[in-house]
């Protein structure tokens, strides 16, 4: 039961590189979430994904982009990566959100690093 | 989403239990108090979560006062395993964004 999926672990760019996180969930969950923390801080929310093919911009979307092109698949793109974003990257997911909350399962973690 | 208070650090005997407190004094009535623990570079855990009842499941209890301005996550039985920053958030129903504040830093001790 793998649950939330995060490739790869660990990265190191260099400024001005491209790169793709991928998140892959296989809870059949409906809603998907990319976040990042930053050292001390709590999570902030990059962008989200209510279902596929949709996608919304969550608390800290600039400089990246997200794609969701399968259900089970969620993808965080960096078109030219700058060291303010040195971050580690958690991806989450959840049923539908409704009447009655969900909560959110995340990931282990992407570890990225911009030199 | 309401804001919410909790103090940055405790420590804990093993084998007693553990009350964090959390304070939502601008909770509004639909919505919900979750916890949710991270444990050193893991992604963050779900614990449990509830509206305006108590709430218990395999690994916690959480009580939310009738005001529900406030609610105490109780760990019955601390492990060193529960060495975690436990974050108290508040969501509402059908929200999409978890609002992680600083959280309780809790130092399981032998």
């Amino acid at each position: 039961n793998a649950g939330v999926t995060q490739t790869p672990k660990f990265r190191v760019l260099k400024t001005g590189q491209s790169m793709t996180l991928l998140c892959a969930q296989d809870m059949n969950h409906e809603y998907m979430y990319w976040y990042r923390q930053d050292p001390g801080m709590g999570l902030r929310l990059i962008h989200y994904s209510v279902g596929e093919g949709t996608t919304a911009k969550g608390e800290v979307p600039d400089g990246y982009n997200v794609s969701r092109l399968k259900k089970q698949n969620f993808l965080l793109g960096l078109e030219s990566a700058a060291p303010s974003q040195t971050s580690v990257y958690f991806c989450a997911s959840s049923f539908r959100q409704g009447l009655r909350n969900q909560p959110q399962h995340f990931g282990d973690g992407t570890r990225l690093s911009i030199l | 989403d309401a804001k919410t208070t909790q103090p940055p650090s405790m420590d804990c005997a093993e084998g007693r239990a553990a009350n964090l407190p959390c304070n939502h004094s601008t909770i509004s009535g639909n919505e919900y108090v979750y916890w949710y623990r991270q444990i050193h570079s893991q992604g963050p855990q779900y614990i449990i979560h509830g509206l305006k009842n108590n709430e218990t499941n395999e690994m916690a209890s959480l009580i939310i006062t009738e005001d529900r301005k406030s609610s105490t996550l109780i760990l019955p039985h601390a492990t060193l395993r529960d060495t975690a920053v436990y974050y108290c958030i508040v969501q509402r129903a059908a929200g999409n964004k978890l609002t992680f504040g600083g959280g309780t830093r809790v130092l399981v001790k032998p």
